[in-house]
């Protein structure tokens, strides 16, 4: 159950955008449409963004967006704005039939 | 509303034993399966284990199988979790959160900080 890959940090510039990546295996994200993506405000709990590789729940800005590739998964942001500096994190279903998350990414908004 | 309270963590010795609870409301709580996830301070979110509607079926993180139990009693709207011979890598907030979708985890508790140290 190892965590799934995510880059440590990324930034972009307001109303540029950004994706961040997340890396798995075919246990994980190659073998299952069931990536979901949360963000997460220091210390506070995380919140769903997107759900089942790219559906967004409802209230869920449409500048978020979610795309899947073999063993990796993508969120896309466009449109960066100040209030998405934020820790992100990615994760999976597994074939364990358990759930696996990303280490985190930190979107600095410069 | 969707609410999730946990309760039940605290400072307690390497090799002891502690029991979190999470009481829903604002939702009929048997018809979700549940999660617990845990994040150790300034560090990333790791999920711990998660439980269907009945109780019937269970799974767990390698790193607490054998050692942590999951359970629930739908007549109070509650989640559990039995940790025992805990360890300092056990110290974080853990989260009692709700699954939606498919393996999604839509509602999340405030989380109990669980503290591991002599």
């Amino acid at each position: 159950q190892s965590a799934l890959t995510q880059p440590a940090s990324v930034s972009g510039s307001p109303g540029q955008s950004i994706t961040i990546s997340c890396t798995g295996t075919s246990s994980d994200v190659g073998g299952y449409n069931y990536v979901s993506w949360y963000q997460q405000y220091p210390g506070k709990a995380p919140k769903l963004m997107i759900y089942e590789v790219s559906n967004r729940p409802s209230g869920v800005s449409n500048r978020f967006s979610g795309s899947k590739s073999g063993n990796t998964a993508s969120l896309t942001i466009s449109g960066l704005q100040a209030e998405d500096e934020a820790d992100y994190y990615c994760s999976s279903y597994t074939t364990s039939s358990t759930l696996v998350f990303g280490g985190g990414t930190k979107l600095t908004v410069l | 509303e969707v609410q999730l309270v946990e309760s039940g963590g605290g400072l307690v010795q390497p090799g002891g034993s502690l029991r979190l609870s999470c009481t829903a409301s604002g939702f009929t709580f048997s018809s979700y399966w549940m999660h617990w996830v845990r994040q150790a301070p300034g560090k990333g979110l790791v999920w711990v284990s998660r439980i269907k509607t009945d109780g019937s079926s269970t799974s767990y993180a390698d790193s607490v199988k054998g050692r942590f139990t999951i359970s629930r009693d739908n007549a109070k709207n509650t989640l559990y979790l039995q940790m025992n011979s805990l360890r300092a890598e056990d110290t974080a907030v853990y989260y009692c959160a709700r699954n939606d979708f498919a393996a999604a985890v839509s509602s999340w508790g405030q989380g109990t900080l669980v503290t591991v140290s002599s």
